[in-house]
């Protein structure tokens, strides 16, 4: 089976940086994906990683280590408008590449 | 360039009665998503198709569920009858590409009620 693990909840503060963790375990394991996902709107892509390092992407950013199953995404200045949750999600070796989404994180960026 | 629609947006009906959903995809995607998504949790995948065909369907209740994509365009999603259990998001996702990771672009969703 597939486990993606997440914190359920953050707080941050406007301007700061803030790391959003994500574990998984998969049989077969191919690529990780971060998508935003505003309250009652839809998720949007941030990023993917497939090899190991880091993306960077303005004031996001994320990592991969696949020998260690862990990814983080990095959000920088941030801005009041980052309130929402943040989707880790996983492509298998399938071939189908379909996503396998965690349960989400919900960063809550105070004043 | 035009999103992924979906309709409704909202429903709500009473369980055991049936529902369904319509989805039409970005132009020229060839790959199709349904995924469930209950308050609080991540979605989960309910069916892929690939043009017109069903690659993965595992995790559709098939009992209740019924999905279909008419010409390898647009889809519809059924269920019949529905359960209390079965309140969520529907979302509806595309891509272009088969064979290689890209990302999925996601409808805004039906929210169902069922009271």
């Amino acid at each position: 089976g597939q486990n993606i693990d997440q914190p359920t909840e953050m707080t941050a503060t406007e301007g700061a940086i803030v790391q959003i963790n994500c574990t998984y375990q998969t049989s077969g394991f191919n690529g990780l994906f971060w998508y935003q996902q505003h309250a009652g709107e839809a998720p949007t892509f941030l990023s993917y990683n497939v090899l190991d390092g880091l993306e960077e992407k303005g004031r996001f950013s994320s990592f991969l280590s696949r020998s260690k199953g862990y990814s983080y995404l990095l959000l920088k200045e941030l801005q009041m408008k980052d309130s929402a949750s943040y989707l880790c999600a996983v492509t298998l070796d399938t071939g189908r590449r379909a996503l396998t989404f965690g349960s989400g994180t919900r960063l809550q960026v105070q004043p | 360039e035009a999103g992924v629609a979906q309709s409704p947006r909202y429903k709500i009906i009473e369980k055991r009665q049936s529902v369904a959903f319509w989805c039409n995809p970005i132009s020229g995607h060839a790959t199709l998503y349904w995924y469930q998504q209950i308050l609080g949790q991540g979605p989960k995948l309910l069916i892929q198709f690939q043009n017109n065909g069903v690659v993965d369907d595992s995790q559709l209740p098939k009992d209740r569920f019924s999905a279909e994509r008419l010409k390898g365009v647009d889809s519809t999603l059924k269920i019949q009858p529905a359960k209390l259990e079965d309140s969520a998001v529907y979302l509806c996702a595309s891509s272009p590409a088969r064979g290689r990771d890209t990302e999925a672009f996601f409808g805004q969703g039906t929210r169902l009620t069922v009271v």
